[in-house]
This record gives C-alpha cells, sequence and structure tokens, in this order.
C-alpha cells in the first residue's frame, strides 16, 4: 500500500556499524510495528508502538532500539549491527484497537557483512 | 505471551484438489486471528480473517474455521490455482496487549 514506506530497501552494513531503518506511514494509524523475517522464523515481532512516544517489546527486541517521535514516522536503529541481524524487515499499522488488519510496508533487506 | 504454531510448513497440492493449512495459539484471551498472504518478493497482505465471535468465515474459495474451545483455527482454500501459490501466514491477537503473533508460515506449491 502506498500509505506506508521504508527506507532504505536494501542496504549493506559491516558489524558494529549504527543502522536506522525508517518507516513513514501517511494515514495518521495509532499503532506501529516492526518485524524482521527469517527463513524458517516467520514474522517475528521487535517492537511496537500505540501511540507516538509509546513502545513496547516484543518477541526479539534485544539489539534494536526505537522512537516514536511523531506519528507517522517509527525508526528502528540497530546500535553495533551484528550478522544475526542480516533479515528482512518489514514495518507495519494497523489503525487502532478496534481495526486488527495489519498493512505492510515494503519490506528492507538488510545485510550485515 | 501468545505462541501461534502453524502446520504444516510446506504443502504441496495438486491444481484443483483443495489446500488445509492448520494453526494452534495459546493465549486464550486472542479474539482476533487474520491470515496473510507473502508471495515471493512482496509484503504480505490480509486475505481474511475472523474473529472469537464467529466459528466461520468464507470469501470466495477460501474459508476460516475457528475452534476457540481447542485453540485452533484452520485456512481452507477450495479448487487451488497456479496464482495460490505462496506462503501463508496464520497469527492471533488479543486486546489485552494490542500485539499480533504470527505463525512461522506454511508454503503452499500448486502443482500442474
Amino acid at each position: 500500500d502506498a500509505g506506508i514506506t521504508q527506507s532504505p530497501r536494501y542496504k549493506i552494513t559491516e558489524t558494529g556499524r549504527q543502522v536506522t531503518l525508517m518507516c513513514h506511514q501517511t494515514w495518521s494509524h495509532s499503532y506501529m510495528f516492526w518485524y524482521r523475517q527469517d527463513l524458517g522464523h516467520g514474522l517475528r515481532l521487535i517492537y511496537y508502538s500505540a501511540a507516538a512516544d509509546i513502545t513496547d517489546k516484543g518477541e526479539v527486541p534485544d539489539g534494536y532500539v526505537v522512537s516514536r517521535s511523531k506519528t507517522e514516522n517509527f525508526p528502528l536503529t540497530l546500535e553495533s549491527a551484528t550478522r544475526s541481524q542480516t533479515s528482512v524487515y518489514f514495518c507495519a499499522t494497523v489503525a487502532g484497537p478496534s481495526y486488527n488488519e495489519q498493512f505492510f510496508g515494503p519490506g528492507t533487506r538488510l545485510t550485515v557483512l | 505471551g501468545e505462541n501461534v504454531e502453524q502446520h504444516p510448513s510446506t504443502l504441496s497440492v495438486q491444481e484443483g484438489d483443495s489446500a488445509v493449512i492448520k494453526c494452534t495459539y495459546s493465549d486464550s484471551a486472542s479474539n482476533y486471528f487474520p491470515w496473510y498472504k507473502q508471495e515471493l518478493g512482496k509484503r504480505p497482505q490480509l486475505i481474511i480473517d475472523i474473529r472469537s465471535n464467529v466459528g466461520e468465515k468464507k470469501d470466495q474459495r477460501i474459508a476460516v474455521t475457528l475452534n476457540k474451545t481447542a485453540k485452533h483455527f484452520s485456512l481452507h482454500i477450495t479448487e487451488t490455482q497456479p496464482e495460490d501459490s505462496a506462503v501463508y501466514f496464520c497469527a492471533a491477537s488479543s486486546h489485552r496487549d494490542d500485539k499480533i503473533i504470527f505463525g512461522k508460515g506454511t508454503r503452499l506449491h500448486i502443482l500442474p
């Protein structure tokens, strides 16, 4: 859906470097999520946010940091990238607690060398 | 927290036959169960969902059933077509914490 974008779409970095993945939505949806997708593991929730300035850990939060100063943006930062963080990262939004359908961004393929 | 198990991990069916994918969940507070389809290189997209106050929902060739007592739900695809080949994910969510937890996915192959 055009209403949610991610940047960059592809990123190659080195172990130990800081990387920030951006997620932007144009709908002003309350909820935003970050998932990582790895073969054999499906989609695993990293962090999510119910509103600006409210964030919570998901299933696999270690090594990641998020912030949400504005409703439309939800950046994900890898403070010191490791090879195990090589993955495809998807951002998603949900309008609110009564609107469960998730809309996913196009994904960011991150490779950590 | 919620845990969603999905089976099988891979499924091959002849074109025109039916496919069934099954999921179980652990949190009795879960009340929303979506199914997503992901084609190669694309993002997951919702194909059907069901809420806990409904036992079955159908949309053309796709149907989902929910058994709250047993904590399992299933996706049924009838008259399968080549374009049904994809990875399918089940998920579960509750209003208690608003997280949506996914199963590990089923890769569906439709054989000619």
